[in-house]
């Protein structure tokens, strides 16, 4: 059982909007920052968003990250087929003293 | 960049030892994760380091078995694995942090531990 929960899947079809949700709690997402990784089929995790909200050098603007309270977002516009992936959140929790991530979500697209 | 090393075949009980060597960013500044993801299974954090080396914290399943440790003149984290298990069997990643001890910028590609005997 993850400490951050994601949906087990989503789907859109190509050029469609998705989001993915992250829920945490006041301890985790809702005093730090979130992050949101990018796992294509048998290679690394790949960082797409960090602090919430910023992308690292390389990462298309379709790919969007925001927060809010004890919950966190990710969004992708323009959903091409090389997205599909599982996508992770993470953050660190103040009161477990403790990394933690969200179980994956595995995004299809149509 | 981040690089790992040190991965391999180990038997169950024996150690090992990882490394992660940072280049083009000023590695004394950031703390630094340890994080692992068993064969088709989800990230895991493992353990963080401060960036000047007086705080750590593990988790639960490698406390009192693993131990974190940095050489910043050498721009070096370290991951002592001891009494090692097949369910440490995972690929090993060193990231470093944001802000308090966020998820960083910086993420290597990786190195395989396979216990097994």
């Amino acid at each position: 059982q993850s400490v951050l929960t994601q949906p087990p899947s989503v789907s859109a079809a190509p050029g469609q909007k998705v989001t993915i949700s992250c829920s945490g709690n006041s301890s985790n997402i809702g005093k730090n920052y979130v992050s949101w990784f990018q796992q294509l089929p048998g290679t690394a995790p790949k960082l797409l968003i960090y602090d919430n909200n910023n992308r690292p050098s390389g990462i298309p603007d379709r790919f969007s990250g925001s927060r809010s309270g004890t919950s966190a977002t990710l969004g992708i516009t323009g959903l091409q087929t090389g997205d599909e992936a599982d996508y992770y959140c993470g953050t660190w929790d103040t009161s477990l003293i403790s990394g933690v991530f969200g179980g994956g979500t595995k995004l299809t697209v149509l | 960049q981040l690089v790992e090393s040190g991965g391999g075949v180990v038997q169950p009980g024996r150690s090992l030892r990882l490394s992660c060597a940072a280049s083009g960013f000023t590695f004394s500044n950031y703390g630094m994760h340890w994080i692992r993801q068993a064969p088709a299974k989800g990230l895991e954090w493992v353990a963080v380091m401060s960036y000047d080396g007086r705080n750590k914290y593990f988790a639960d399943s490698v406390k009192g078995r693993f131990t974190i440790s940095r050489d910043n003149s050498k721009n070096t984290l370290y991951l002592q694995m001891n009494s090692l298990r097949t369910e440490d069997t995972a690929v090993y990643y060193c990231a470093t942090t944001s802000i308090g001890y966020s998820y960083g910028y910086f993420w290597g590609q990786g190195t395989l531990v396979t216990v097994s005997s």
